[in-house]
C-alpha cells in the first residue's frame, strides 16, 4: 500500500514567489492534515479537512497561506507571496478516524531565499 | 485547551541502557494519547497509542508507555535501547475530533 505522498520533496525559491505543495493521502482515509515543522516552533497544525471539507484552519499563519482539497485524493497548500520566515518542513498526514493513527508523508523541505 | 509538555528536550543514553522519555498533558476532556517517532529526513511514525483499557500500552520496537491519569502523564520507556533508536520522539494528545496536539519533541541519542 502506498503511503502519503508529498511533492516536491525539496523546494528552493526566492521571496515573493508563489509556492504550491501537494499531497496525496492514503486511499480510504477521510481526514487530512497539514503541519509545519521548525526548530523554533516545533510541529504546528496548520489546517485539517474531514471528507474534503476544511474543519479547522486556526493554525494557518496569515492570509498568504491557503489550502484546498478538491477531492479525496489530493490536497494543496499554497503560499503567496512567500517570505523567508516560511522556510520549514511541511508535512501532510491522513487518517481514517480519530482513534486511528495519522500517517505522515516524508515532508517538503521549503527554503525561501 | 489541551497541551502537551515533554520534559526533556534531549536524552543521551548508552546502548543497552534503559530509557524513559517523559510526557505530561493537560486536558479538560477524555484524552487519547500517542507517541510518534521521527527519523532524520522522514515523517512521523506511530509508536503506540492509548485510547482506553489497560494503562500499560505496548508499541513497536520494544517501546511501552504507561497512562497515569492522576499524574496526567504518559511516559515512554524501553528497557534496553539500540543505536537505531536514535531519533526524535513526540508525545501527542487528541480529543475525539481527531486533532492532534504535539509536544516539542525529545531527541534521543544512543551512544555506543
Amino acid at each position: 500500500d502506498a503511503g502519503v505522498i508529498q511533492s516536491p520533496r525539496h523546494e528552493v525559491t526566492e521571496m515573493g514567489q508563489e509556492v504550491t505543495l501537494r499531497c496525496k493521502p492514503i486511499s480510504g482515509h477521510n481526514s487530512l492534515f497539514w503541519y509545519r515543522q521548525t526548530m523554533m516552533r516545533g510541529l504546528e497544525l496548520l489546517i485539517y479537512f474531514n471528507n474534503n471539507v476544511p474543519i479547522d484552519d486556526s493554525g494557518m499563519p496569515e492570509d498568504r497561506f491557503s489550502a484546498k482539497m478538491p477531492n479525496a485524493s489530493f490536497s494543496t497548500l499554497k503560499i503567496q507571496p512567500s517570505e523567508p520566515r516560511d522556510s520549514a518542513v511541511y508535512f501532510c498526514a491522513s487518517t481514517r478516524g480519530w482513534d486511528q493513527p495519522q500517517h505522515f508523508g516524508d515532508g517538503t523541505r521549503l527554503s525561501i531565499l | 485547551a489541551q497541551s502537551v509538555t515533554q520534559l526533556d528536550s534531549q536524552v543521551p543514553v548508552f546502548e543497552e541502557a534503559p530509557v524513559e522519555l517523559r510526557c505530561n498533558y493537560s486536558s479538560s476532556v477524555s484524552v487519547y494519547l500517542f507517541w510518534y517517532v521521527q527519523y532524520p529526513n522522514q515523517g512521523l511514525q506511530l509508536l503506540l497509542k492509548y485510547l482506553s483499557g489497560s494503562t500499560l500500552v505496548k508499541g513497536i520496537n520494544g517501546f511501552e508507555a504507561e497512562f497515569n491519569k492522576s499524574q496526567t502523564s504518559f511516559h515512554l520507556r524501553k528497557p534496553s535501547v539500540h543505536i537505531s533508536d536514535t531519533a526524535e520522539y513526540f508525545c501527542a494528545v487528541s480529543d475525539q475530533g481527531g486533532k492532534l496536539i504535539f509536544g516539542q519533541g525529545t531527541e534521543l541519542s544512543v551512544k555506543p
